[in-house]
């Protein structure tokens, strides 16, 4: 079984402060991990992927995660934040050798202040 | 390249009634997936095709739900009849093939209000 936890529900930062939005994870078997972006009335956006390569995964508009099999978590960061980063944040895990059976987070929603 | 095509964009019906949701998968794209995503909740998976051929339906209610993907491209998902709880976005996600490691791309969804 798999499942995934996003620690905060909601994070409000400042325009052009860092971002962390954080994300721990549960799995038996080696774990894909996502971050899916999703703005208000559209689908989901990939941001980024970890599939078991480097540790830290830099994906799109300046966001990057560190996945920890330690601390079991895939944080995801940007140094500064933009206002159009305004978005609600899916973490989510998948079982790297299954069908593709993706388990997301709760959802955490990002607020950028002018 | 276009994107996972859904329709319609917005629904609203009455409880009992039916409604029909339909979607078109990002060419070549050999799995589909259909998810609903409840208010203020990530989504959850209803069902997974590769091909036309079911992968996973372990959480769809079938009393109420069905879905089917004739010949292996466009998929339709019917809730017939709806409850209050089944307001939801139905979003809409193809990859090109199945496995943990694939991402998927999404519709913009159909969001659905039950009266």
């Amino acid at each position: 079984a798999q499942s995934v936890t996003q620690l905060d529900s909601h994070v409000s930062v400042s325009e052009g402060t860092p971002v962390l939005l954080r994300c721990n994870y549960s799995s038996s078997y080696s774990p894909s991990l996502f971050w899916y972006v999703q703005h208000p009335n559209k689908g989901l956006q990939l941001l980024l992927k970890y599939t078991s390569a480097a540790t830290l995964v830099k994906g799109i508009n300046g966001f990057e995660a560190e996945f920890k099999k330690s601390e079991t978590s895939f944080h995801l960061t940007k140094p500064s934040a933009h206002m159009s980063d305004a978005a609600e944040y899916f973490c989510v895990v998948s079982q790297a050798g299954g069908y593709n059976d993706m388990r997301f987070g709760a959802g955490t929603r990002l607020t950028v202040k002018p | 390249e276009a994107g996972v095509a859904q329709s319609p964009r917005y629904k609203i019906i009455e409880k009992r009634q039916s409604v029909a949701f339909w979607c078109n998968p990002i060419s070549g794209h050999a799995t589909l997936y259909w998810y609903q995503q409840i208010l203020g909740q990530g989504p959850k998976l209803l069902i997974q095709f590769q091909n036309n051929g079911v992968v996973d339906d372990s959480q769809l209610p079938k009393d109420r739900f069905s879905a089917e993907r004739l010949k292996g491209v466009d998929s339709t998902l019917k809730i017939q009849p709806a409850k209050l709880e089944d307001s939801a976005v139905y979003l809409c996600a193809s990859s090109p093939r199945t496995g943990g490691n694939q991402p998927q791309h999404f519709g913009d969804g159909t969001r659905l209000s039950i009266l």
